[in-house]
C-alpha cells in the first residue's frame, strides 16, 4: 500500500512559467514533508520541507502548499528553469509510532523544462 | 567536508556471490540509512541505524544485512546476490532539523545481479 503518491510521473513546462508538482498522502500520521530533486547518476538533495503545523513554506523560488484536510502537498517553482529538469521525490515522516527520522518516498516526477 | 561516500560507484555480481557496499559520513550525523531505488518504484528504506551499535530493518530488508561499529561508517552487505536486487543503493546520513531529519544522500551504487 503506498502511503506518498506521486500521480504524476512526468510533467513539461516552458521555462520562465511555474511548474506545479503534486503529491498526496494516506497516513495522517504524517507530520513533515519534504521535497528532494534528483539528477541522473546523483543522489537526491533537499530541496524544502513543510512541518504538518503549516500550510505554506516558501524558499526562493520554490514553494511548498501542504491541505492536511485534503492530505495533499505541492511544489511550485516559480519561475521555472532549464536546470530544474530532474527528478523530484515528495518523501513525509511521523507515521505510526512517531518514526520521525523515516522517511516515505514517493515514487517521483520527472520535470522537464524547455527552453 | 566529504559528505556522504558510497564506494563502488558500480557493481556487477553472479547469482550467490557476496559483497559489501560501503557507506561513510565525516558529518558525525547520528541517524544513517541504506535505500534502494528501482525503476518506477522511488526510493525504499532497506535498513537505518540511529547510532552506533544500534540498527533496525526498514521496508526491505530481506538479503540485507548491516552493522554500525563508527559513527562514520555504515556498510551494506548482500549475503547471496539474486538478480531481484539488481538496483541503484542510496546512502544517507541525517541531520535533525527543525522537526525531522533532513537527510544527506551520496551519490549510489548501480549494482547488477546476473
Amino acid at each position: 500500500d503506498q502511503q506518498v503518491k506521486q500521480n504524476s510521473p512526468s510533467l513539461s513546462v516552458q521555462e520562465g512559467r511555474i511548474s506545479i508538482l503534486n503529491c498526496d498522502y494516506t497516513n495522517s500520521m504524517f507530520d513533515y514533508f519534504l521535497w528532494y530533486k534528483k539528477y541522473p547518476a546523483e543522489g537526491p538533495t533537499f530541496l524544502i520541507s513543510i512541518s504538518s503545523i503549516k500550510d505554506k513554506n516558501e524558499d526562493g523560488r520554490f514553494t511548498v502548499f501542504l491541505n492536511k484536510s485534503a492530505k495533499h502537498l505541492s511544489l511550485h517553482i516559480v519561475p521555472s528553469q532549464p536546470g530544474d529538469s530532474a527528478v523530484y521525490f515528495c518523501a513525509a515522516s511521523g507515521g505510526s509510532g512517531g518514526s520521525n527520522y523515516k522517511l516515505t518516498f514517493g515514487k517521483g516526477t520527472l520535470l522537464t523544462v524547455n527552453p | 567536508n566529504a559528505g556522504v561516500t558510497q564506494t563502488p560507484k558500480f557493481q556487477v555480481l553472479k547469482t550467490g556471490q557476496s559483497m559489501t557496499l560501503q557507506c561513510a559520513q565525516d558529518m558525525n550525523h547520528e541517524y544513517m540509512s541504506w535505500y534502494r531505488q528501482d525503476p518506477g518504484m522511488g526510493l525504499r528504506l532497506i535498513h537505518y541505524s540511529v547510532g552506533a551499535g544500534i540498527t533496525d530493518q526498514g521496508e526491505v530488508p530481506n538479503g540485507y544485512n548491516v552493522s554500525r561499529s563508527t559513527t562514520e561508517d555504515f556498510p551494506l552487505r548482500l549475503l547471496s546476490a539474486a538478480p531481484s536486487q539488481t538496483s541503484v543503493y542510496f546512502c544517507a546520513s541525517s541531520l535533525y532539523r527543525g522537526n525531522t531529519y533532513e537527510q544527506y544522500f551520496g551519490p549510489g551504487t548501480r549494482l547488477t545481479v546476473t
